[in-house]
């Protein structure tokens, strides 16, 4: 059974610029999550999703971030326009249920942003 | 947002050496406590979910413990080989799902 992939495993852009980063989570698993670290801090939640909905995106830094599900399967988390300090490592995870539930992670993708 | 504290933030230990890491998060409202592996470049790879107070778990020859009235879990490593070099994480979530994740510690097996 395949993991949770993203896409892509880094990206380098200028600041102002956009990046869409992509997240397959695991067949079947309703629940997607995204979380992002930051150089030097803990990993933090940036939101979830049950399948197209989203349950809490009380962890979203801003509005220059949108995340979407459309038809609860892959999500996009896109970044518009970028700053210096949206650099960091953004990762998917995925989980059959909610409460209590294993999440199995996706390799992250790095971003930099200049 | 839950307050997570892990120690120690680094360690390095000889390969056979035996070692043990904390993680402390607040009692009230617990619903769980994750552990995970973590290479750099990798994917965060889940160890053990825990929910019952006293609960102890074993994956090969790494295991964990659970004290939920006082706040605290302890991940042991018997006879730490270098393979186990990564940084182990814990992380209670936040009414059930959201992980919070501490900084966690970063172990090093040297041979």
């Amino acid at each position: 059974e395949a993991g949770v992939t993203q896409f892509p495993s880094h990206s380098v852009i200028e600041k102002g610029q956009t990046v869409t980063l992509r997240c397959d989570p695991i067949s079947g698993h309703d629940n997607l999550y995204w979380y992002r670290r930051v150089m030097g801090k803990e990993i933090k939640f940036l939101l979830h999703f049950v399948k197209e909905s989203k349950q809490d995106e009380s962890g979203m830094p801003n509005n220059r971030f949108l995340a979407e599900r459309t038809g609860g399967t892959y999500s996009t988390l896109k970044v518009q326009p970028a700053e210096l300090e949206d650099s960091g490592v953004y990762f998917c995870a995925s989980s059959q249920a909610r409460i209590n539930n294993e999440q199995f992670f996706g390799p992250g993708t790095r971003l930099t942003v200049l | 947002i839950l307050n997570v504290e892990q120690s120690p933030q680094s360690l390095h230990v000889q390969e056979g050496d035996s070692t043990n890491f904390t993680c402390s998060f607040p009692s009230s409202n617990f619903y769980a406590l994750h552990w995970y592996r973590w290479e750099t470049a990798k994917s965060p790879e889940a160890l053990f979910v825990m929910t019952l107070n006293g609960d102890e778990k074993k994956k090969g020859r790494i295991s964990a413990t659970l004290n939920t009235k006082e706040g605290y879990s302890y991940l042991y490593i018997k006879g730490s080989q270098p393979e186990d070099s990564a940084t182990y994480l814990c992380a209670p979530p936040n009414s059930g799902y959201a992980l919070n994740f501490g900084k966690g510690t970063s172990l090093l097996v040297t041979p």
